[in-house]
């Protein structure tokens, strides 16, 4: 299947800190792709949907000036976790479809986030 | 609103036994359902995708079934092996999004 890869794949940075985690389709293209936040134990929730070249379309509840979104190619995407707080730490995943029409969604290896 | 769930939330058999996971989702107008595995710490394997016209897939020891009528879905793994325990989680499309279920955690002892 196709590769999405994630980086850094775990990052521990100190509160009140900027954290970026980078999504790349490594063998596709992917004018959609998704990042999702997952807590201990619990399912994967979807938190907002980068579109290339243009907004980030967030869900209900997620704040966009926290979690800023730029998806600059048809290959990257980037979540910037601004001013982090203990309370963000989580595991963070993207997802990414093949632009030409492939339905099946493939994900990165995932973020572990500690703040402290 | 689209909710899946997920039945049992986890499963612990010996090695060699088949088993089934089952999925359930609230709104039947769904475009496709994909089960996926998650070992601890690590991001999701596709292990299986059913498109809404399809009623199953096979890929290996792994059948997975979708009756969309009734809002189900079953993940069957035969012969099951030490190194299936992980997460199994399943997943409906939902316009352009995903919407998941909370998991089963599968153990296969030795």
């Amino acid at each position: 299947g196709a590769v999405v890869s994630q980086h850094p794949s775990w990052v521990i940075c100190k509160s009140g800190t900027s954290v970026k985690i980078e999504c790349r389709s490594l063998d596709f293209q992917a004018t959609t792709m998704f990042w999702y936040r997952q807590f201990p134990k619990q399912s994967l929730m979807l938190m907002a949907t980068s579109n290339e070249g243009s907004k980030a379309t967030y869900e209900q509840g997620v704040e966009k000036d926290k979690f800023l979104i730029n998806h600059a190619s048809l290959t990257l995407s980037t979540l910037t976790v601004t001013s982090a707080h203990p309370e963000d730490s989580s595991f963070y995943i993207c997802s990414a479809r093949d632009s030409r029409g492939n339905t099946e969604a493939f994900f990165g290896q995932g973020t572990r986030l500690t703040v402290v | 609103k689209q909710e899946v769930t997920q039945i049992p939330a986890a499963l612990s058999v010996p090695e060699g036994e088949n088993l089934v996971l089952n999925c359930s989702f609230t709104d039947s107008a769904i475009y496709n359902l994909q089960w996926f595995r998650q070992d601890p710490g690590k991001g999701l394997t596709s292990l299986l995708l059913i498109q809404s016209s399809q009623r199953e897939q096979t890929s290996g020891r792994l059948n997975a079934s979708l009756d969309k009528s009734s809002g189900r879905s079953t993940l069957y793994i035969a012969a099951s092996q030490p190194g299936d325990s992980a997460t199994y989680l399943c997943a409906v499309k939902d316009g352009n999004k995903l919407v998941f279920g909370a998991g089963t955690i599968l153990r296969v002892k030795s």
